[in-house]
């Protein structure tokens, strides 16, 4: 099994739905995050989480939510889906000891098409 | 201006070639460094990180800081047709982490 595991790997939906994404790890760690990837524009954080009570903004959260259900778990939803949320989305995952700084591992991703 | 910088290329390169790939960024409190190699379909997997100026080998690639230029670089050598890939410089300071937008490199049998 994948360390980080991404659901679904692809979805399309209409505009004005809701829509979840979820990730689950195995890595064991505390600290969760939320990426976008877009052509030209490279990975941008929606949210991030460093423990199950913590839960922050990143650089793109409008139009996002999140829920942090256990260490292991951490959901993206769209309340009301729109087109320019068509992209790529990952979930990471890091280890607030050493590596904290660095040592991201990232699912493999859910493409989400809004119609 | 962006914090990170890198040339989206593509990149098309033989079989072979010695491949650089390169990344300048703003801050100078940014403290490490490092290289994701993105395949097709699959999330970045973290391939090289380092904290000081200098080189830093591993293998057949060497990631290269240059501090006082605010200058990053990844080396491929011998380049292989599984190295064609997206490679991504991130820089972290202060708990956060700023990706480049990739590189996409093409390596030709």
């Amino acid at each position: 099994d994948a360390d980080v595991t991404q659901t679904p790997r692809n979805r399309i939906t209409k505009t004005g739905k809701r829509i979840m994404l979820e990730c689950s790890q195995t890595k064991g760690h505390d600290r969760m995050y939320w990426y976008r990837q877009d052509p030209g524009l490279g990975l941008r954080l929606i949210y991030y989480s460093f423990d199950v009570k913590d839960i922050n903004k990143g650089e793109i959260s409008d139009g996002y939510s999140v829920s942090r259900q256990a260490q292991a778990k951490f959901s993206l939803s769209l309340e009301s889906a729109i087109p320019n949320q068509t992209a790529l989305y990952f979930c990471a995952t890091s280890d607030p000891g050493e590596t904290a700084n660095y040592g991201y591992t990232f699912g493999s991703g859910t493409r989400l098409t809004v119609v | 201006q962006k914090e990170v910088e890198q040339d989206p290329g593509p990149l098309s390169v033989p079989e072979g070639a010695i491949v650089s790939l390169n990344c300048t960024y703003s801050n100078s409190a940014f403290q490490y460094f490092m290289w994701y190699r993105q395949y097709s379909r699959k999330g970045p997997e973290l391939l090289m990180y380092t904290y000081s100026s200098g080189n830093k080998e591993d293998g057949r690639f060497t990631a290269q800081v240059d501090k006082s230029s605010k200058y990053i670089s990844l080396f491929i050598r011998d380049s292989q047709p599984s190295d064609s890939a997206t490679y991504l410089c991130a820089i972290s300071g202060y708990q956060k982490v700023t990706f480049g937008t990739g590189t996409k490199l093409q390596v030709i049998p």
